[in-house]
């Protein structure tokens, strides 16, 4: 079974600085896609960013970017120019691809409560 | 638009007790999901519709179902709740079905089992 491990529970930047957020996954697949969803106090989980695992490129949404180590299965999230509004739970996820059966559920990591100091 | 909204959110039931959670999808997303996330942890997969049908289940037992109907909206319902069963209930819609059809969530419907 797919497992998707975040080793910091918490983590600290302070504004205006760079932050990376660790996420380690275990798969036999060999496509599919990883995500990075954020989730303020409201508890809505956004979308930040995702990357499909055929993709070598790593994905980047502005101030977010990952770096993408498929044969390392790790996929970390670097937040630039960090925010006060960037301060949630960010958890990291995997979904494996459709080939005609189940969409593939997501599967979470533990998440990391990422704050920002002014 | 209005994204996915769900009803109630916040509920307090007690052990035994049976609860219905509702979710409404994104105009015009057919596939619904549902998710619970206990606190300090991620959230766990429970079901998938798409078109009124189950196209996935998660390790939940089977005092949980849920159904979608035909205007894609979809209910959760819990039976014989347990103190375990509290948690956030998340529900998200995409417009598809696919792996590749981004994933939108609900604010989630809070759960309290007393």
């Amino acid at each position: 079974a797919q497992t998707v491990t975040q080793s910091q529970p918490e983590m600290s930047v302070q504004e205006a600085e760079t932050v990376t957020l660790s996420c380690t996954y275990d798969t036999s697949e060999s496509d599919y896609y990883l995500f990075w969803y954020k989730q303020p106090p409201s508890r809505q989980m956004i979308l930040v960013i995702r990357q499909e695992a055929y993709k070598q490129q790593n994905a980047t949404e502005n101030r977010f970017s990952v770096n993408f180590q498929k044969a390392a299965k790790s996929f970390s999230l670097k937040i630039s120019d960090s925010q006060l509004g960037d301060a949630a739970m960010y958890f990291c996820a995997y979904r494996e691809m459709n080939y005609g059966g189940s969409q593939g559920n997501l599967i979470f990591g533990k998440g990391t409560k990422l704050s920002v100091k002014p | 638009d209005a994204g996915v909204t769900q009803s109630p959110t916040h509920l307090i039931k007690t052990r035994g007790q049976h609860v219905t959670l509702r979710c409404s999808p994104i105009s015009g997303h057919k596939s619904v999901s549902w998710y619970q996330q206990v606190l300090g942890q991620g959230p766990q997969f429970i079901f998938q519709y798409y078109e009124k049908e189950e196209r996935g289940r998660g390790n939940f037992p089977d005092r949980f179902s849920a159904r979608q109907f035909p205007n894609y909206s979809s209910e959760l319902n819990v039976n014989a709740l347990l103190l375990g069963d509290s948690a956030l209930y998340l529900c998200a819609s995409s417009l598809a079905f696919g792996a590749g059809n981004t994933i939108y969530f609900g604010e989630g419907s809070w759960l309290t089992v007393v």
